[in-house]
């Protein structure tokens, strides 16, 4: 089916391991997009992708690295998962980057224990 | 530099009232775009408008409209007739024409339908 995926829905892990959320669209859009979504806080970016190769960081980056080796994945890694990483992750992706529409995964809820 | 505000946090209507959500926003920029979300409990984001700086005129869609007005630096959103499947959260968005990353959202208005 078209459209965005993230996996998994859910996860809960312990502090200090390393999880990885993935992302996969499949509209060949250029742009992609990590969010968090905290109480308080609305949506921040973490990181996002122009392209293929292309990732640059965003507003709350650290503890996070993305790649994106293939234009239809944008998978985010937490190296050593905290409890201030709990959160709801969403991953986006959009034709024209942030002044386009974007489209958004169903998040993937984050717990660290 | 950028920011949204939509000062009502929750806002409770009786179904099939009007409502109007608040989104005020502030840019340096002259070239900006504007957007509104909705997250209903499924939890993903819909995109409902986007509106560019230059285009002022109200836009109408079905029982949703959207008024933009430069003036006042807002973009308020109403639900005519509401119905219960318009319970969702509602977010405010802004980006400005010369950045391709950065989209500021607003912290959100949760708005329930009372059946």
């Amino acid at each position: 089916d078209a459209g965005i995926t993230q996996s998994p829905r859910y996860k809960i892990t312990e502090t200090g391991r390393q999880v990885t959320l993935m992302c996969h669209q499949t509209w060949s859009h250029s742009y992609m997009f990590w969010y968090r979504q905290d109480l308080g806080h609305g949506l921040r970016l973490i990181y996002y992708s122009a392209a293929a190769d292309i990732t640059d960081k965003g507003e709350v980056p650290d503890g996070y690295v993305v790649s994106r080796s293939k234009t239809e994945n944008f998978p985010l890694t937490l190296e050593s998962a905290t409890r201030s990483q709990t959160s709801v992750y969403f991953c986006a992706s959009s034709d024209g980057g942030a002044n386009t529409e974007a489209f958004f995964g169903q998040g993937t809820r984050l717990t660290v224990v | 530099a950028q920011k949204v505000t939509q000062a009502q946090t929750e806002i409770s209507v009786v179904e099939k009232e009007d409502v109007t959500l608040d989104c005020v926003y502030e840019t340096r920029d002259t070239t900006y775009y504007l957007f509104w979300y909705k997250q209903p409990p499924s939890g993903e984001l819909v995109f409902l408008i986007r509106r560019n700086s230059f285009d002022e005129q109200n836009e109408i869609s079905g029982r949703y409209s959207w008024n933009f007005q430069k003036s006042t630096s807002s973009f308020n959103f109403t639900i005519t007739a509401s119905q219960v499947v318009d319970s969702a959260v509602y977010f405010c968005a802004l980006s400005e024409a010369d950045r391709d990353d950065k989209i500021i959202f607003g912290k959100g208005t949760r708005l329930h339908i009372l059946p």
